[in-house]
């Protein structure tokens, strides 16, 4: 069974930086790319990075309104997912879900989604 | 730009049968979306791949009740004998092959009566 369990959330003050953490299990992680979607209280789904796999050398590419400011990394060996935040502002305050990609052609798609961890950018 | 439309708000009767609609933008009428399920207080679902000639292949544990069908720029999710737990936001998602980028539909909000 494929199981994504984030850890890592918390309040933070404007400018302050957070680590979440993403356990995977359940399937062979190092073969797959990985993203970061993120959820405003009340609100849609945002993309915010993805982190292709070894065999595409790790690349990474984030949404623009995290980039420069966002760090997605992986480890394989320990099956593990990260999203380090960097300068967090008010307006980053969402649950953060860590999803399994899959290319599909032509679609890329998410077909494993985690629970969700809360981060809350506050004074 | 590829953006996806979505009802905000869609309401059925407990057993009836409801059909979602998520329309893509003009220019993009054979892109593939797929659907996904959130629950109230609970992370999103996926629910199935949703091609534009309307063959569509789902994830683990969808019920038969849950289908796909496309006509056009029109992806459709229709569930039927419709169940309590089925009152939950339903998303389309695609992915713009010219930016290469994720995209979301705003959602729907299913209530069932």
């Amino acid at each position: 069974e494929v199981q994504l369990v984030e850890s890592g959330g918390g309040l933070v003050q404007p400018g302050g930086s957070l680590r979440l953490s993403c356990a995977a299990s359940g399937f062979t992680f190092s073969d797959h790319y990985m993203d970061w979607v993120r959820q405003a209280p009340g609100k849609g789904l945002e993309w915010v990075g993805r982190i292709r796999n070894r065999a595409n050398s790790y690349t990474t590419k984030y949404a623009a309104s995290v980039g420069g400011r966002f760090i997605i990394s992986r480890d394989d060996p320990q099956n593990s997912l990260y999203l380090q935040m960097n300068s967090l502002k008010t307006e980053d305050t969402a649950v953060y879900y860590c999803v399994r990609g899959l290319y599909s052609r032509p679609l890329y798609y998410f077909d494993y989604w985690g629970q969700g961890a809360l981060v809350t950018v506050s004074s | 730009q590829l953006v996806l439309t979505q009802s905000p708000s869609a309401s059925a009767s407990l057993g009836a049968s409801v059909k979602l609609t998520c329309t893509l933008s003009s220019g993009h009428n054979n892109y593939a979306i797929a659907w996904h399920q959130q629950q109230p207080e609970k992370g999103p679902r996926y629910l199935m791949k949703l091609n534009n000639d309307g063959s569509h292949t789902k994830g683990d544990g969808i019920p038969d009740r849950f289908s796909g069908s496309s006509s056009g720029a029109e992806r459709y999710l229709t569930i039927s004998s419709l169940q309590s737990e089925d009152e939950a936001d339903y998303y389309c998602q695609t992915w713009d092959t010219g930016i290469r980028d994720v995209v979301f539909g705003g959602g729907t909000k299913l209530t069932v009566l």
